[in-house]
């Protein structure tokens, strides 16, 4: 099993509207979560950490359920320019940092 | 502010030749340091992480090798190259418990 999984889409929707993905990850260890944005031969970039009360960052929400040991983003009235691919991140033990393969999102006009 | 550089931004090499891929930190200290590799459309695949001067973490086996010669100094080494080595290798900083921040990156076409 792989340490971080997330669905890797591509998902395809149109402006305005509301997407939601989920990643999981397999070490219960786990301790900190990231979402990060990844536009086509960039780097990765920080989206937003993910708080186990839950945290909102403008159109996006990051969820943790430590229980079920995955992690959610929702963006809302999506834009063009949300097209990317969201990485999932998972850190265990303070130092190993674990990224999941992305899913790939697509907004059309 | 914290800033880290990665050269070169791309790499064109033949097989069997050597590689170093270099990384410096400006701005921290005592920084855990990572090197991914991304495959053309798959995700990032840890190589090695450092939380210490010559303290390196390998985790998947290959050709590669890293190392830390300094603080804020990461550099990934290969003695030769193979095709399946071709990708986009990114070095990264961070502290315990904190997200990683990336370099451009190293585009890398063994040929």
């Amino acid at each position: 099993r792989k340490e971080v999984e997330q669905d890797p889409g591509p998902f395809n929707v149109p402006e305005g509207a509301t997407v939601a993905f989920n990643c999981t990850y397999s070490n219960s260890a786990s301790q900190s979560f990231f979402w990060y944005r990844q536009d086509c031969r960039k780097e990765p970039k920080l989206l937003m950490s993910v708080y186990s009360s839950g945290n909102e960052d403008g159109r996006f929400t990051a969820q943790l359920n430590r229980a079920s040991q995955y992690i959610s983003l929702l963006i809302r009235d999506s834009k063009l320019s949300d097209s990317a691919t969201y990485l999932c991140v998972v850190k265990a033990g303070g130092f190993k940092t674990i990224f999941g393969a992305g899913t790939r999102l697509f907004v059309k006009a | 502010s914290q800033t880290i550089h990665q050269w070169p931004a791309t790499l064109v090499q033949p097989v069997g030749s050597p590689l170093s891929l270099e990384c410096t930190v400006e701005g921290t200290s005592n920084p855990n340091l990572y090197w991914y590799r991304q495959a053309a459309g798959r995700g990032l695949q840890l190589l090695f992480y450092s939380v210490g001067i010559g303290q390196i973490s390998s985790e998947v086996p290959q050709n590669l090798s890293a190392s830390r010669p300094q603080d804020r100094q990461f550099i990934l080494s290969s003695k030769k190259l193979l095709l399946s080595d071709s990708g986009f290798y990114l070095c990264a900083w961070g502290h315990l418990n904190t997200e990683a921040f990336f370099g451009q990156g190293t585009r890398l076409t063994v040929v």
